[in-house]
């Protein structure tokens, strides 16, 4: 059975930056896409991006392309987001997800979600 | 951008439910996702493709569609049914965007 196991809730001050990570184990990893969605308090699911890690490219959101990273170690089976310059409305669950099949299509495993809190 | 409709749906159990899922533009290779997400829970893959079912997912769910305009209908609803469904366009060179999502309530 695949499954995704994220790293740890966070708390980060206004303009720092995060990075969350998601390793994937009991399937294929790398040339799955990975895809992340973060989910506001109340609010629905919002696509930040998502890499194919065989190719190691990322494809962004356009609100995200300039302050998001997103990079695989296929070694480690281990996918990560980075965000920078947070700012309050970046707190959110954030969600990695397996593509159901090869490429960066839509996703049938998720992670547990990582809450990431942005205060002063 | 993906526009869903309506945003609240009140229904009974052993009602038919139908969500809408509109797109801005044509949803290249029909590429068109449905989630059923329930409170505290995390979203799981319904549909893909705009009528492939996933793998344990009842036969009362089914997805239709095609260019911009796509639906998710439910035959006869069950109390597990009620949830928020969100839909998702992918597979295209831009953003794999969701709708903001329909929440199926109890009447």
């Amino acid at each position: 059975q695949v499954q995704l196991l994220q790293s740890g809730a966070v708390v980060r001050k206004p303009g720092s930056s995060v990075k969350v990570s998601c390793k994937v184990s009991g399937g294929t990893f790398n040339n799955y896409g990975i895809s992340w969605v973060r989910q506001a308090p109340g609010q629905g699911l919002e696509w930040i991006g998502g890499i194919i890690p065989t190719f190691g490219t990322a494809k962004f959101a356009q609100r995200f392309h300039d302050r998001v990273t997103i990079t695989a170690d296929e070694s480690a089976s281990t996918a990560y987001m980075e965000i920078f310059s947070l700012g309050s409305d970046d707190t959110a669950v954030y969600y990695c997800a397996r593509s159901h099949t090869s490429g960066l299509y839509a996703c049938d495993f998720w992670g547990q979600g990582t809450l990431v809190t942005v205060s002063s | 951008v993906l526009t869903q409709s309506p945003g609240t749906l009140s229904l009974s159990p052993g009602e038919r439910a139908t969500l809408s899922c509109r797109a801005s533009q044509s949803v290249n290779r029909n590429y068109l996702a449905w989630y059923q997400q329930r409170p505290g829970q995390t979203p799981r893959l319904f549909i893909y493709g705009t009528s492939g079912r996933v793998g344990g997912i009842p036969d009362r769910f089914s997805g239709s569609g095609s260019g911009t305009d796509f639906t998710l209908t439910i035959s006869r609803l069950e109390p597990e049914d009620f949830a928020v469904y969100y839909c998702q366009q992918y597979g295209t060179s831009l953003s794999n965007t969701f709708g903001q999502g329909t929440k199926l309530e109890i009447k």
